[in-house]
């Protein structure tokens, strides 16, 4: 069974500037749920969509938005980027969502550097 | 706010020492509680975790946790560490009052010493 994938896996781009991430999660999973990791910050939680729709949401400002598709993949975007959006973002699926997991499958990562 | 606190940012170890990782979060509803691992050039991965029951659970790799509800901690311990154990350590926490956000502390750094 394939894993959790994520792409672009580095990209660099420069504040102002917006970018798009996606993440193709495991064969009948249908949640997706989205995270920021930086060095003493651990990991934040950002979102989570199950079956197009964006169950839960954390405290991150509306520049950062997602989406997910039919096929349960999902994309984030953030705009107007900013130095502090540096970050590694993870993206997890899992079968039945959050609210029921016992286990998050988790992608290798999408590192964002902003200069 | 919720928050789950980890303690020990870096931790450096002998091998076959004893390892405890505290965890401790800030909710007094119903939680369940998760321990992540991140190998060097690895992905996040499920190490154990506490819905219901006993509160002593054994994870992978010789690892247990227990959680004690009055002091709202779930600490990860291993009798004898490994040098293969270097590693960082996430304590998650899913609180189900709180739209099933998930809260992660902010890791251990754990380095082994052969």
């Amino acid at each position: 069974k394939a894993g959790v994938t994520q792409t672009p896996r580095y990209l660099i781009k420069t504040r102002g500037q917006q970018v798009t991430l996606s993440c193709s999660p495991i064969s009948g999973h249908r949640s997706v749920s989205w995270y920021q990791q930086t060095p003493g910050q651990g990991l934040q939680f950002l979102f989570e969509y199950f079956s197009e729709t964006q169950r839960n949401k954390g405290n991150f400002p509306g520049r950062f938005s997602g989406r997910q598709f039919s096929n349960s993949r999902s994309e984030m975007n953030v705009s107007t980027l900013e130095l502090g959006d540096s970050a590694l973002y993870l993206c997890a699926s899992t079968s039945e969502g959050l609210a029921y997991t016992g286990e998050l499958f988790f992608g290798e990562g999408s590192r964002l550097t902003v200069l | 706010a919720q928050s789950v606190s980890q303690h020990n940012h870096h931790v450096i170890l002998s091998e076959a020492a004893s390892l405890e990782l505290g965890c401790n979060y800030s909710y007094g509803g119903t939680v369940n509680l998760f321990w992540y691992v991140q190998y060097p050039g690895q992905h996040l991965q499920l190490l154990l975790k506490y819905f219901s029951g006993d509160p002593l659970v054994k994870g992978i790799k010789g690892f247990e946790a227990e959680f004690i509800k009055s002091k709202f901690s779930f600490n990860l311990r291993k009798p004898s560490v490994q040098w293969s154990d270097t590693a960082e350590y996430f304590c998650a926490v899913i609180s189900y009052s709180s739209a099933s956000k998930i809260i992660f502390g902010s890791g251990t750094r754990l380095s082994i010493r052969p």
